[in-house]
């Protein structure tokens, strides 16, 4: 099965702040990834697939790059509301894998 | 409104027998790939397995593998899952998902997602 990591495991800051997440596939996975929103006590939410890719209703301040093996998804402006965990998920072949997650808090 | 309703969850013993059920409403349910995902308590999101639209296709997570079953009624909107063996590493909370295919490309993403459902395994 294809590992992915992300990083970093968390991170701390303020709203306003750039963010950037990096998710890294064990093997080359074309663009086939997808990032997801999740909050406490709620289900994932879609943000971006098919590496870049804005799913529809999701704000424009978030974005996703990449192909192969190194991805990367970026919060230009972090707002109030986007304090969150964040996942990749591969779908370039089955068993779909998961990141480990990228808990964002509040500085 | 497009919506995932699961259900099903609870408290089963290890080595027994449960099944899931996510309602689907909203979409023209047999149109869609589906699947189902898991979060243990306090743990990430693992995938767990997916289902073609016609359910003439399954794929399964090697976790799973030999113990689950996916499944699905066209004619009733709804999606299953039948767990079977269970183990205590299977406590978590069962997501069932839409899939959409992008347009551009071969990826496929999970656009809607259920409440989700807690199954507990323990004696």
């Amino acid at each position: 099965a294809i590992q992915m990591t992300q990083s970093p495991s968390s991170l701390s800051a303020s709203v306003g702040d750039r963010v950037t997440i990096t998710c890294r596939a064990s093997q080359g996975i074309r663009n086939d990834l997808g990032w997801y929103q999740q909050k406490p006590g709620k289900a994932p939410k879609l943000l971006i697939y098919a590496a870049s890719s804005l799913q529809s209703g999701v704000p424009s301040r978030f974005s996703g790059s990449g192909s192969g093996t190194d991805f990367t998804l970026t919060i230009s402006s972090l707002q109030p509301e986007d304090f969150a965990t964040y996942y990749c998920l591969q779908d370039y072949n089955y068993p779909f894998t998961f990141g480990p997650g990228t808990k964002v808090d509040i500085k | 409104e497009v919506q995932l309703l699961e259900s099903g969850g609870g408290l089963v013993q290890p080595g027994g027998s449960l099944r899931l059920s996510c309602a689907a409403s909203g979409f023209t349910f047999s149109s869609y790939a589906m699947s189902w995902v898991r979060q243990a308590p306090g743990k990430g999101l693992e995938w767990v397995s997916a289902i073609s639209g016609s359910g003439g296709s399954t794929y399964y997570a090697d976790s799973v593998k030999g113990r689950f079953t996916i499944s699905r009624d066209n004619s009733k909107n709804t999606l299953y899952l039948q767990m079977n063996s269970l183990r205590a590493e299977d406590t978590a909370v069962y997501y069932c998902a839409k899939v959409i295919r992008a347009y551009s490309s071969s990826s496929i993403a999970f656009d809607i997602w259920g409440q989700g459902t807690m199954v507990t395994v323990s004696s």
